[in-house]
């Protein structure tokens, strides 16, 4: 069983809808949660950060963490067609190797 | 400003053959991290430098990968007797100071080894 497992997708929602992605963990240790978001042929993007457990919220995005749960959400409200990308969660317990995901795959259909 | 660049964007090698990696972090940066990530799957921790010397290569897989970082900043990622499995795209990161949560992540080096 991976420490991180995330759904891969693909995603597809049309443009304005809100999307929803989740990661859970097996590792109590995993302090540090990020979300990335990554273009096709480019390096991932740090998206927003979260440091043990909470919401947090930065424009359209918004990161939930439960550490009880073992459980990682990112919403993106309003959608647009530039937010398709796939998503990577991540997480680690000092704040340097990050254990990541696979990866969603979104689509924001116009 | 300039991020974090790597060469080459590509690299086909033969079985058996020796690479070299090369990535060049944000300025003024003083730590740097290789991962690797497969078709399909997210990226895998390499190893992280903090200035010259490695401080945490967990991730190498074996012995036939090895990476420098000889001045604190640019740093190499070398690789012998590639095999077909060594075949991914190779990232790296930079951070403002050790072990900072903040990656940077290079465009990548797609290694093929045919």
């Amino acid at each position: 069983q991976k420490e991180v497992e995330q759904d891969p997708g693909p995603l597809s929602v049309p443009e304005g809808a809100i999307v929803s992605l989740n990661c859970t963990y097996s590792n109590s240790a995993f302090q540090y949660f990020m979300w990335y978001r990554q273009y096709s042929r480019k390096g991932p993007e740090l998206l927003m950060y979260t440091y043990s457990s909470g919401n947090k919220e930065d424009g359209r995005f918004t990161a939930q963490v439960d550490k009880s749960s073992k459980y990682i959400s990112l919403f993106i409200r309003d959608s647009q067609p530039s937010d398709s990308a796939t998503y990577l969660c991540a997480m680690s317990e000092n704040d340097y190797k990050l254990s990541f995901g696979a990866g969603t795959t979104v689509t924001v259909r116009a | 400003g300039a991020g974090v660049s790597q060469t080459p964007s590509n690299k086909v090698t033969e079985k058996g053959k020796y690479v070299e990696l090369r990535c060049d972090p944000i300025s003024g940066h003083t730590a740097l991290y290789w991962y690797r990530q497969s078709l399909g799957q997210g990226p895998e921790f390499l190893i992280y430098f903090q200035g010259t010397g490695a401080a945490d290569d967990s991730g190498l897989p074996n012995d036939r990968f090895f990476a420098v970082r000889p001045e604190g900043s640019v740093s190499t990622l070398k690789i012998q007797r590639t095999e077909r499995g060594d075949s991914a795209v190779y990232l790296c990161a930079s951070s403002l100071q050790g072990g900072g949560h903040e990656q940077y992540f290079g465009p990548g080096t797609r290694l093929t080894v045919t």
